[in-house]
């Protein structure tokens, strides 16, 4: 079975932490992304990564980065957290294109709470 | 005009019931049609998926595509309390594209 790993499911930062959030995928998949899900918003693409050292922004990258060092490993970076980047953080990765590029397999999630 | 829209629900149904969850798009470019499942506080699984127009099923799912008209259905026959998730439909365009575009999602209770 495919496993995308999130490897903290509940964080509670201070505002002007520095957060990492790591994702590991036993898939050997090219892509990898994050998304922030939220009530009445549903998933926005935060950055999306297509290889190693590669990535590109998404719909809403402000206050993130990324890292891309190994091609099993995405980490999601929050440079200096605020409130209003509390929310569930999913971590996603799929092969390139084609008809399996379809099957995005997403982690358990990550529920980070900014106070 | 948003590009998919899907009503949120919340839909509450007896168990054993048939339901119909749907999306409308308007990018015409969209082929490939997804559905996941998402349980309360756990990742979207991928439930299913179609290519272009037409009908698939998989035991007490079917996945229904009308590309003419933009539109796309779930159903899900005999209906389980198992079923109480918030299901989301997502697409996207041809080959090359890899970034898929999600719906909000729809609540679904089942009631034993």
């Amino acid at each position: 079975d495919v496993k995308v790993t999130q490897s903290s499911r509940y964080l509670v930062k201070r505002t002007g932490e520095k957060v990492f959030l790591e994702c590991v995928q036993d898939m050997d998949h090219e892509n990898m992304f994050w998304y922030r899900q939220d009530p009445g918003l549903g998933l926005r693409l935060i950055y999306f990564s297509y290889d190693v050292k590669m990535k590109e922004k998404g719909d809403i990258p402000e206050g993130y980065s990324v890292s891309r060092e190994k091609k099993e490993r995405f980490s999601l970076i929050l440079e200096s957290a605020s409130t209003n980047q509390t929310s569930m953080y999913l971590c996603a990765s799929s092969f390139p294109g084609g008809l399996e590029g379809n099957t995005i397999y997403f982690g358990e999630g990550s529920w980070l709470t900014v106070v | 005009q948003k590009e998919v829209e899907q009503d949120p629900g919340p839909l509450s149904v007896p168990e054993g019931a048939i339901v119909s969850l749907n999306c409308t798009y308007s990018n015409s470019a969209f082929q490939y049609f997804m559905w996941y499942r998402q349980y309360s506080r756990k990742g979207p699984e991928l439930l299913m998926y179609t290519y272009s127009s037409g009908n698939k099923e998989d035991g007490r799912f079917t996945a229904q595509v009308d590309k003419s008209s933009k539109y796309i259905s779930l159903f899900i026959r005999d209906s389980q309390p198992s079923d109480s998730a918030t299901y989301l439909c997502a697409m996207r365009d041809g080959a090359g594209s890899y970034q898929l575009t999600f719906g909000k999602g729809t609540k679904l209770s089942v009631i034993p």
